[in-house]
């Protein structure tokens, strides 16, 4: 099944202890990206690459990092994760970009307390 | 820059009523429009999109048409149905990577 899949769903964690959460598709898009949702702001992109070790920041990226060494996997790493970074997280990927759509993960809700 | 206005919600409606949800973009070119759907704890869907003026985007019983003289890709569809409550958010994308989103609107149908 095409898919994309993130992990963990669910992350309590403290301020400033480093967290990875970890994104994978299956499908050999080329395109993948991270957002967060948080409510009454919609979503809002953090980070985006176009392959592999191509990455850019989106509009949100403070406090954020990625890194794309393989075309299935973009992980998103919180160095020093601070309580204004809980919030719930998405992944996506697209073969076209998003004039194709983007294909998006179940999501991550963290807690940063 | 870009920027994506819908409705604000939430929207209640009766099974088997008319929706609409109005979305107004403002864009410098020609962006791609969306519109996306999330179910209660679960991630979005792509629901329908349109690529250029006049295009109409639909599925699952939903339509929506790129009007560019009024930059507006309204959500509608004829008859509700208590499955359809979700959060829809419309959303554009020019540059060909990001994608812009609004803030989304809840839909509640009951029964």
């Amino acid at each position: 099944e095409a898919q994309v899949t993130q992990n963990p769903r669910y992350l309590i964690t403290v301020t400033g202890k480093k967290l990875t959460v970890t994104c994978s598709q299956n499908m050999n898009h080329e395109y993948m990206s991270w957002y967060r949702q948080d409510p009454g702001l919609g979503l809002r992109q953090i980070y985006y690459s176009m392959n592999v070790e191509v990455t850019d920041k989106g509009d949100v990226p403070e406090g954020y990092k990625v890194s794309r060494k393989e075309k299935r996997n973009f992980p998103l790493i919180l160095e020093s994760p601070s309580p204004n970074q809980t919030s719930l997280y998405f992944c996506a990927s697209s073969q076209q970009g998003a004039p194709g759509g983007y294909t998006f993960g179940s999501g991550t809700r963290l807690t940063v307390v | 820059g870009d920027s994506v206005t819908q409705m604000e919600g939430p929207v209640t409606l009766s099974e088997e009523a008319f929706l609409t949800i109005n979305c107004t973009y403002t864009a410098t070119g020609y962006p791609s429009l969306f519109w996306y759907v999330q179910y209660p704890g679960e991630g979005l869907q792509l629901l329908l999109k349109a690529t250029k003026a006049d295009d109409k985007g639909s599925n699952k019983g939903f339509e929506a048409t790129y009007r560019k003289e009024t930059t507006s890709f309204h959500l509608e569809k004829g008859s509700v149905q208590v499955s359809d409550s979700a959060v829809y958010f419309c959303a554009l994308s020019e540059a060909g990577t990001a994608l812009i989103f609004g803030k989304g609107t809840t839909l509640s149908v009951s029964s």
